[in-house]
């Protein structure tokens, strides 16, 4: 069974700092990976996808792949108290749909 | 903006009673997923149309059903809801497999 994990949290990071979220999948054979930031109530906002091992920067969010490892991590940089949310992490490959990890409760403290 | 929309935001049903969600898009995206989320968990995969065939999960229960009348429309169906049918139901496109996926805003699934 596919399997995306993920520490749930929560993270208090200060305002300012870097944040650090980490998640691991157990399919080898999965291709895509995908950030999603997720507001309480909220649906999901992709963030950032990555298909390729290294490294993927977009403004203040920068992903890292590791196929080797299986793992798959998003940094934010200069973290604003608007990016308190939940950041799930997904991992696809195929046609069928994503496989989510729970997600991990990011707290950016003022 | 291109966009996907799911009616209602809100829907509040009694026990057993059949209940339609819906969802459309201007993506014009091939595939159309459901997605069932529970408080604090993973959004869990219901089903899946790409283009018109439809793919089913294997755990996803009797009680759901999909119709995609159109590649802008899609429907969940729940015959006879239950309890544990309370939700927040997400519906996604995207261009295929392994392309990122377009969530609507959810529909919250309440159960009297």
């Amino acid at each position: 069974q596919k399997e995306v994990e993920q520490n749930s949290g929560p993270l208090s990071v200060p305002e300012g700092a870097i944040a650090s979220l980490n998640c691991t999948y157990s399919d080898r054979g999965s291709q895509s990976f995908f950030w999603y930031r997720q507001y309480s109530g909220k649906s999901p906002e992709l963030i950032m996808f990555i298909y390729s091992n290294g490294d993927k920067e977009d403004g203040r969010f920068t992903a890292q792949l590791n196929k080797a490892s299986q793992y798959v991590s998003l940094l934010i940089r200069d973290s604003q108290p608007s990016d308190s949310a939940t950041y799930l992490c997904a991992a696809g490959g195929g046609a069928d749909g994503l496989t989510f990890g729970k997600g991990t409760h990011l707290i950016i403290q003022p | 903006d291109a966009m996907v929309i799911q009616n209602p935001r809100y829907q509040v049903t009694q026990f057993g009673k059949p209940v339609t969600l819906s969802c459309s898009q201007t993506l014009n995206h091939n595939v159309m997923y459901w997605y069932q989320q529970k408080s604090s968990q993973a959004p869990k995969l219901l089903f899946h149309y790409y283009d018109k065939d439809f793919n089913n999960e294997a755990d996803t229960p009797d009680n759901f059903q999909s119709r995609r009348p159109n590649t802008s429309f899609c429907f969940l169906d729940i015959r006879s809801p239950g309890l544990g049918d309370a939700a927040m139901y997400l519906c996604a496109t995207s261009r295929g497999g392994d392309q990122p996926q377009h969530f609507g805003d959810g529909t919250r699934l309440s159960i009297l």
